[in-house]
C-alpha cells in the first residue's frame, strides 16, 4: 500500500465549478500536508500546505485535512480555465510522499 | 526569483549509454531530492541528500544509477548503462530541512532511451 493514495481523474468541469480532490494516507505520525500544482511539461509548485487537521484557505483554495478518516482534500471555488492542471497532494516526514495526481481539466 | 535549475532540459540517448543530469539547488538550500515521474508510478523518490551527505537512495537501482553532491551548488543523478525502462522526466527538489511546508521543483529533465 502506497503512503498516499490519489484518484488519477481525469477530472473535466465547467468554469466556474466548485472542484473537490481528495487523498487518503496510511501513516499518522506525519503531520505536514501538501498540496501541489503541476502544468503540462513543468514541475511541481507548492500550492498549499497545512500542518496537523483543520482548514486553510487561500482565495479560491482551501485545503482541508481530517485526520479521524486520514483524508486530505483540495476544494477550488469558482474553477477557472488556468487551474487546468494536475494536482498532487503530498504528505511528509522525513522525505515527501506524494499521491500519483488527478488531472484536471476546467472547460470554458 | 530563486529557483532550482535542471539541465539538459530534454535528452534522447541509445540504450547502454550513460545518462548525467544535473541539478543547481537554489542557494542556502541544506537539502536536495532526485524524483523520477512517470504516467504509471507518479513522483517516485529516487535519493535524498542532506549538507550533501546522502541520506537515503533506497529509491534506485543501485546496479545502474548513482548521485551525488560533489558540492553545495551541484547534484548529479547518473545512468549507466541507460534502458529503455528509464524512460521519464526526473525532478531535482531542494528546500530546508526546517521548511516541512513544501520545497521547490525544478523543470525536470525528460529523459528518452531508445
Amino acid at each position: 500500500q502506497k503512503e498516499v493514495e490519489q484518484d488519477p481523474g481525469p477530472l473535466s468541469v465547467p468554469e466556474g465549478a466548485i472542484v473537490s480532490l481528495n487523498c487518503t494516507y496510511s501513516n499518522s505520525a506525519f503531520q505536514y500536508f501538501m498540496w501541489y500544482r503541476q502544468y503540462s511539461r513543468k514541475g511541481p509548485e507548492l500550492l498549499m500546505y497545512t500542518y496537523s487537521s483543520g482548514n486553510k484557505e487561500d482565495g479560491r483554495f482551501t485545503a482541508q485535512v481530517d485526520k479521524s478518516s486520514k483524508y486530505i482534500s483540495l476544494f477550488i471555488r469558482d474553477s477557472q480555465p488556468s487551474d487546468s492542471a494536475t494536482y498532487l497532494c503530498a504528505q511528509t516526514g522525513n522525505q515527501f510522499y506524494f499521491g500519483t495526481g488527478t488531472s484536471l481539466t476546467v472547460i470554458p | 526569483d530563486a529557483r532550482v535549475t535542471q539541465t539538459p532540459r530534454h535528452k534522447v540517448t541509445e540504450m547502454g549509454q550513460e545518462v548525467t543530469m544535473r541539478c543547481q539547488p537554489i542557494l542556502g538550500h541544506n537539502t536536495v531530492f532526485w524524483y523520477r515521474q512517470t504516467m504509471m508510478q507518479g513522483l517516485e523518490l529516487l535519493a535524498y541528500f542532506r549538507n550533501r551527505a546522502p541520506l537515503d537512495d533506497s529509491g534506485m537501482p543501485k546496479d545502474r544509477f548513482s548521485a551525488e553532491m560533489p558540492d553545495a551548488t551541484l547534484a548529479t543523478l547518473k545512468i549507466q548503462p541507460s534502458e529503455p525502462r528509464d524512460s521519464a522526466v526526473y525532478f531535482c527538489a531542494s528546500g530546508l530541512v526546517s521548511g516541512n511546508y513544501g520545497y521547490t521543483f525544478g523543470s525536470g529533465t525528460r529523459l528518452t532511451v531508445v
